[in-house]
């Protein structure tokens, strides 16, 4: 049972440019979530999806964006980046269970370096 | 004031101690409790739900009190395999989906 991917590991990016990065949720979750963890921080939620839609947002300005595809996959998108936006992304999907918080796991991240 | 709050540590402690760490939360309403496990560069994960009744795995008892605002993770007989950062994690209030962590507790064990 394959748990959450995400690919790519790795990015290094220039100021001003966009990004796109990739997740595949657990087998049998319908539900991804984007959080962003800067170094020494804990994750910020960035926001949510299901159903194909943003269902909710955290506090992140509109460069940041994403995608759910019908098959439960996801991308969050980053443009006009800037330095600030050094982190690890990580992906984390869960059940929907009537919209409850329920458990949710993690991929292993895309460490993302803007230079 | 921040919505989760934990003492990031460093905790320093040998082999076989037991060590507690302790998270606050601002939103009453919160609905849902966890600690997460993250070592060094990887992902968060799961080490145990918490409930107001306190839940035990192992060595490990986590312990909420709604009262207080106040959530607690003991560990008993600590191994080195232990050193990571803990991170108290609340959920949103009504259902949300949404994730809240701390900045995460730091536990180093030495021999």
């Amino acid at each position: 049972d394959a748990g959450v991917t995400q690919s790519p590991t790795h990015l290094i990016k220039t100021r001003g440019q966009q990004v796109t990065l990739r997740c595949s949720p657990k087998s049998g979750h319908d539900t991804v979530s984007w959080y962003q963890q800067a170094l020494g921080q804990g994750p910020q939620f960035i926001f949510q999806y299901y159903e194909e839609e943003e269902r909710q947002r955290g506090n992140f300005p509109d460069r940041f964006s994403g995608h759910q595809f019908p098959n439960y996959s996801s991308e969050l998108n980053v443009n006009a980046l800037l330095l600030g936006d050094s982190a690890l992304y990580l992906c984390a999907s869960s059940p929907d269970v009537r919209g409850s918080t329920d458990t949710q796991y993690f991929g292993p991240g895309t460490r993302l370096t803007v230079l | 004031r921040k919505e989760v709050e934990q003492d990031p540590g460093p905790f320093n402690v040998p082999e076989g101690a037991t060590v507690a760490f302790n998270c606050t939360y601002s939103n009453s309403a919160s609905q849902s409790f966890f600690w997460y496990r993250q070592d060094c560069r990887k992902e968060p994960k799961l080490l145990m739900s918490v409930y107001s009744s306190g839940n035990e795995d192992g060595r490990f008892t986590a312990q909420l009190n709604r009262a207080s605002q106040y959530i607690s993770l003991l560990i008993r007989d600590s191994k080195l395999s232990d050193s990571a950062t803990y991170l108290c994690v609340v959920g949103g209030s009504s259902n949300t989906g949404k994730l809240i962590f701390g900045q995460g507790t730091t536990l180093q064990v030495k021999p």
